[in-house]
């Protein structure tokens, strides 16, 4: 059983549309974060949400943790080829856990 | 580029053999992580180190072992090697003192071909 679920796991969309990604857990975290992983690199911290129903936007990406803490989104605006990449969120049980990812595929 | 240097990057060998993984992580950092990540499993944390002593395991087999050494550097051996070891190994570091809650800075990792 995956502690951090995502959806969806694939997803291909045309350059300018918009999209929304989710994670979702049984457990509450103090914080989660999202990383976003391109191929042949690791993966790199995006953003780190620590209070019940904070949103914090990243220019064209809004990060929200849900109010119970146990769930999180990433919309992304007018997505670009640039975000093509895995999406990852992770959060601290004991150690950083990750959940299996979204991969957002953005055509030109 | 993330100040965590790993290597080799990819690396091929046979079952039943030994491989190890190295990691250096960024100046400064005192924690060193190892993670697996595999299509099916995505990524699976094996193991954390702080200032040269174990702080935390994961899903680590038997078959692996770690160690983190004074200067910092950190190595991922890998023994008995089977097929369903073919996965990529990340390490990555981070200045918190002990437990996570801040950023994680990734290497590149190290492909992992068993045959």
């Amino acid at each position: 059983t995956q502690l951090l679920e995502q959806s969806p796991q694939f997803l291909s969309i045309q350059e300018g549309e918009n999209l929304t990604v989710y994670c979702n857990s049984s457990s509450v975290f103090s914080s989660l974060q999202w990383y976003r992983q391109e191929p042949g690199e690791g993966p790199v911290l995006l953003v780190t949400v620590v209070t019940g129903g904070e949103v914090k936007k990243l220019k064209r990406l809004t990060f929200q943790f849900g109010d119970a803490r146990k769930d999180s989104s990433l919309h992304i605006t007018a997505a670009q080829p640039g975000d093509t990449g895995l999406y990852l969120c992770a959060g601290v049980l004991i150690e950083l856990t990750f959940g299996k990812g979204t991969l957002l595929t953005v055509n030109p | 580029d993330s100040g965590v240097t790993q290597t080799p990057k990819h690396l091929i060998t046979a079952t039943g053999q030994r491989v190890t993984l190295r990691c250096s992580p960024r100046s400064g950092d005192l924690s060193v992580y190892w993670y697996q990540q595999s299509l099916d499993q995505g990524l699976q944390f094996l193991i954390q180190y702080y200032n040269g002593e174990e702080r935390a395991k994961g899903n680590i087999l038997e078959r692996f072992s770690a160690q983190q050494f004074p200067d910092l550097h950190s190595e991922l051996n890998l023994s008995s090697l089977e097929l369903g070891d073919s996965a990529l190994y990340f390490c990555a570091s981070s200045a918190d003192s002990g437990g996570v809650t801040g950023e994680l800075f990734f290497g590149e990792g190290s492909r992992l071909t068993v045959l």
